[in-house]
């Protein structure tokens, strides 16, 4: 049974660092695709990075270039999210998400973790 | 930058036929995927790759795709189907999600 969970939210203020984990367990986390997303209070998904299985390939959305890295440790089950110069509306609550596919992503999520919430704020 | 369109709500009620659109430009070429979020918990994946249901999602969830529109249909609608539902596409290396359709059964 796949499991995920995430930690590592929590309050910070703007231009702050926060990095988010996710553990994985009940399938082969290297032979898959992890992504995160995320959702802002009372608003819709929003698809924020994904790594490749093997970690080579990574990609991110254009509203957090450049501010946010995604990696992972596959030795260790887990997936991490570096969010650097944090801003007001980066708050949400962030899932780490499994790519439907095995080892080739095809960018859908078929397993969700319960999320971490992210709150940006002076 | 690729958008896709719902509705903000749909209404049906019990026993009868929802249908939950997302529309955006040559939808019809790309995979769609929905997801249904009831409050407080994360998404869940009811139809992948326009048309097929994973392990445990009901027969009644179907999807269809073409033109400019994907498609989530629900039959025989129950109590429990009411949620919020998202259509996601993939675009140019991206992801792309809907705005939501909130689902009410009444």
């Amino acid at each position: 049974q796949v499991h995920l969970v995430e930690s590592g939210g929590g309050v910070v203020q703007p231009g702050g660092s926060l990095r988010l984990s996710c553990v994985a367990s009940g399938f082969t986390l290297n032979n898959y695709g992890m992504h995160w997303v995320r959702q802002a209070p009372g608003k819709g998904l929003e698809w924020v990075a994904v790594i490749s299985y093997d970690g080579s390939e990574k990609k991110y959305a254009e509203s957090v270039k450049g501010r946010i890295s995604i990696s992972r440790d596959n030795s260790q089950s887990a997936v991490y999210l570096q969010m650097n110069s944090l801003r007001r509306e980066d708050t949400a609550m962030y899932y780490c998400a499994k790519d439907g596919v095995f080892l080739i992503a095809e960018y859908y999520f078929d397993h969700w973790g319960p999320g971490t919430l992210v709150t940006v704020s002076s | 930058s690729y958008e896709l369109t719902q509705a903000p709500s749909v209404s049906v009620a019990p026993g009868q036929t929802a249908s939950i659109t997302c529309s955006g430009d040559g939808m019809g070429e790309k995979f769609a995927y929905w997801y249904q979020q009831k409050p407080g918990q994360s998404p869940v994946l009811v139809i992948y790759q326009d048309t097929k249901r994973p392990s445990g999602i009901p027969e009644r969830f179907s999807g269809s795709n073409s033109g400019n529109t994907a498609t989530l249909t629900i039959s025989g609608t129950q109590v429990m189907d009411e949620a919020d539902y998202y259509c996601q596409a993939w675009h140019i290396s991206t992801v792309i999600f809907g705005g939501g359709t909130k689902l009410t059964v009444l």
